[in-house]
């Protein structure tokens, strides 16, 4: 079965400095992992995907996140946080149905920016 | 492309009421998602949809809820009675499988229901 740990339900960093959301996740079958961003009164925004193709996976907004098979991992960085850039955060695994298209999500990463 | 649209946005309902949300997926998108959100349970995978066809209902709460897909364009989701444990937003989501597709899905901005 599928799995999603999300290390820190919230985060809090100034404005400038390294965001680091972690993400650990298992899967019986090859993963693909995405991560999402939930603004305000809004859906879920795909930020960025790994598919098993380069392991450092670049997104929008800045954001970067690297997968890392021996430590199960994908954690989202960004070099320098932004106001702009508090939201919640959805690290997300493929499922293992016969559809392949079910995805397990983790409980969330609230994102607070301070200036 | 339009994105998944939702409607209605948001609804104000008495309790016992029936409750009726819709969702109309990405074109060309063969699944399809229905998702709950609280700050209690955060979010929910409810009922999902393959080609048409119910694969997984196991997240449905209870008998008050049932989904239809009649056609690839169209979804709904209905509650009936509701109740004010329903209040929450409602996420459709849909995305592409098989092939060489890579599963993201793509979500709606929610409707966001008040059961009073």
């Amino acid at each position: 079965a599928q799995s999603v740990t999300q290390l820190g339900s919230h985060v809090s960093v100034s404005e400038g400095a390294l965001v680091l959301l972690r993400c650990n996740y298992s899967s019986s079958v090859p993963p693909y992992l995405f991560w999402y961003v939930q603004y305000p009164n809004q859906g879920l925004q795909l930020l960025l995907k790994y598919t098993s193709a380069a392991t450092l996976v670049k997104g929008i907004n800045g954001f970067e996140a690297e997968f890392k098979k021996s430590e199960t991992s994908f954690h989202l960085t960004k070099p320098s946080a932004h106001m702009s850039d508090a939201a919640e955060y959805f690290c997300a695994v493929r499922g293992n149905n016969n559809a392949g298209n079910m995805l397990t999500f983790g409980g969330g990463t609230r994102l607070m920016v301070k200036p | 492309d339009a994105g998944v649209i939702q409607s209605p946005r948001h609804e104000v309902t008495e309790m016992g009421q029936e409750v009726t949300l819709r969702c109309k997926p990405i074109s060309g998108h063969n699944s399809l998602f229905w998702y709950r959100q609280t700050m209690m349970r955060g979010l929910e995978l409810l009922i999902y949809f393959n080609n048409n066809v119910p694969i997984d209902d196991s997240g449905m709460p209870e008998d008050r809820f049932s989904a239809k897909m009649p056609n690839a364009s169209f979804s709904t989701l209905k509650i009936q009675p509701s109740e004010p444990r329903d209040s929450a937003v409602y996420f459709c989501a849909s995305s592409q499988g098989g092939g060489f597709a890579s599963y993201e899905q793509y979500f709606g901005p929610g409707t966001r229901l008040t059961v009073t």
